[in-house]
């Protein structure tokens, strides 16, 4: 069976700080997927990235950064420079073989909250 | 790309009613779509799989002729909550995988903007 762990319930910040939200998983299965969304107060889950598991380098977009470590089974998301609009709950998901990588499992989330 | 819609994105019925919630792939194909329910400040719990030409696929506890999905085209599902109660109140998310067809990233589910039920 599959796990997603979010520890973080909610993370509050003043704008242009960093943050880094943690993503644990468990899996037995070799290949997988693992994905973040996004949530704003509108509601719609906003896909941000996918990453399949025999790809480790760490990816960055603009002010935000993956850092993807297989050891620790960790998949790690990093807002540089926060900005009033990161205020979400993000979402950490993996998909594995044993669904043809058609469900994701969800971790709890975590609620950022960006002051200004 | 990988745009999904929901309609409407807020209903209000009485109790007994039944209410009808449309996904739509908008611009890419999806032999599978996905139903998810979220309680406040909670994740997501899928509800049910729906496979375009087929039954839908329902996940445990899951009450099938409550929750009636149809997957009619490779572009929309409906998801149908029948005889609503108070206790179906929630907000209910569709998502549609993205098999590669369109270019875009493959495997992976995009979400609609969600419909919030409120059932009086």
């Amino acid at each position: 069976a599959q796990k997603v762990t979010q520890a973080q319930t909610e993370i509050s910040v003043v704008e242009k700080e960093d943050v880094t939200l943690d993503c644990v998983y468990e899996t037995r299965d070799t290949t997988y997927y693992l994905f973040w969304y996004k949530q704003p107060p509108s509601g719609e889950l906003v896909f941000l990235i996918r990453r399949n598991s025999f790809d480790e380098q760490n990816e960055i977009s603009g002010r935000y950064s993956w850092n993807f470590q297989k050891s620790t089974s960790s998949f790690n998301f990093t807002i540089t420079a926060s900005q009033v609009v990161d205020s979400a709950v993000y979402f950490c998901a993996l998909s594995a073989p044993n669904t043809g990588f058609q469900k994701l499992v969800f971790g709890t989330g975590t609620r950022l909250l960006v002051s200004p | 790309g990988a745009v999904v819609s929901q309609h409407p994105s807020r209903v209000i019925c009485k109790s007994g009613t039944s209410v009808k919630i449309e996904c739509r792939s908008l611009d890419f194909q999806a032999t599978t779509m996905f139903w998810y329910r979220q309680f406040p400040k909670q994740s997501l719990m899928l509800m049910a799989t729906s496979n375009e030409g087929s039954k839908a696929t329902y996940e445990q506890g899951v009450e099938k002729d409550k929750f009636l999905i149809n997957h009619a085209s490779l572009t929309l599902s409906t998801l149908t909550v029948t005889s609503a109660h108070p206790e179906d109140s929630s907000f209910y998310i569709c998502s549609a995988r993205d098999e590669g067809l369109s270019g875009s990233a493959s495997d992976t589910q995009y979400f609609g903007p969600g419909t919030r039920l409120t059932v009086l």
